[in-house]
């Protein structure tokens, strides 16, 4: 298996823009997560899907971030228009069934 | 809003040392996990303990769970180069259903030199 897939794995774009971020998680995982890493504030948690369906988006900072699940094997956060503020490291995890969290291995976004 | 504390912030230390990260909380969780996470990756899942005053080992890792399942520490025995990184706790709490919301610590990142 070749574990969770990110894409791109960098993303520089000018503010403004929107950006689009995927992931493709591990076969079988039924429970997926977004999460978001700075210096500032470390790993947070920003939405959670089971089966394709969101649970916990309280940790989304504002409308301009959203999420979709269309499928089991696809993801994308999307950020609409990009601030500054929203450079970190995103990360999606998977899980099957309350097992071990497996994480990609991020994509890295500076916003100019 | 759950906060876990690490402590220390960096720790850079010589090869063959000891040394402990604690994780420290108000809440309560029903399990805690440490992570490794090396850079340009994603963090990695190192133990889950999940009854208080657990204690579990790994090779020469040993973590435990407080008492009150509010705080745990990890040692780390003759650390090595490989040893090296960025660890985090993360306290679990169940979802209805079967997964759980990860609440991550402040990290610890450790230096392990030659």
């Amino acid at each position: 298996d070749a574990g969770v897939i990110q894409s791109p794995r960098h993303e520089v774009t000018e503010m403004g823009q929107e950006v689009t971020l995927r992931c493709k998680p591990i076969s079988g995982h039924n429970s997926l997560f977004w999460y978001r890493q700075t210096m500032m504030r470390g790993l947070e948690l920003l939405i959670y899907f089971n089966n394709n369906v969101p649970i916990d988006d309280s940790g989304m900072p504002e409308d301009r971030f959203s999420a979709k699940m269309p499928n089991a094997s696809f993801s994308t956060l999307k950020i609409q228009p990009s601030e500054p503020r929203d450079s970190a490291v995103y990360f999606c995890a998977g899980e099957r069934d309350g097992g071990t969290q497996y994480f990609g291995p991020g994509t890295r976004l500076t916003v100019l | 809003t759950q906060l876990l504390e690490q402590s220390p912030q960096f720790l850079s230390i010589q090869e063959g040392e000891n040394l402990t990260v604690y994780c420290n909380s108000s809440s309560v969780f029903s399990s805690l996990q440490w992570y490794r996470q090396e850079p340009g990756e994603g963090p990695v899942l190192l133990v889950t303990v999940v009854t208080g005053g657990e204690v579990k080992k790994l090779k020469r890792l040993t973590f435990q769970f407080g008492d009150a399942r509010k705080d745990s520490s990890l040692h780390i025995t003759a650390a090595q180069p490989g040893d090296t990184g960025l660890y985090l706790c993360a306290g679990a709490m169940a979802y209805t259903g079967t997964a759980s919301k990860l609440t991550f610590g402040t990290g610890t990142r450790l230096q392990v030199t030659l």
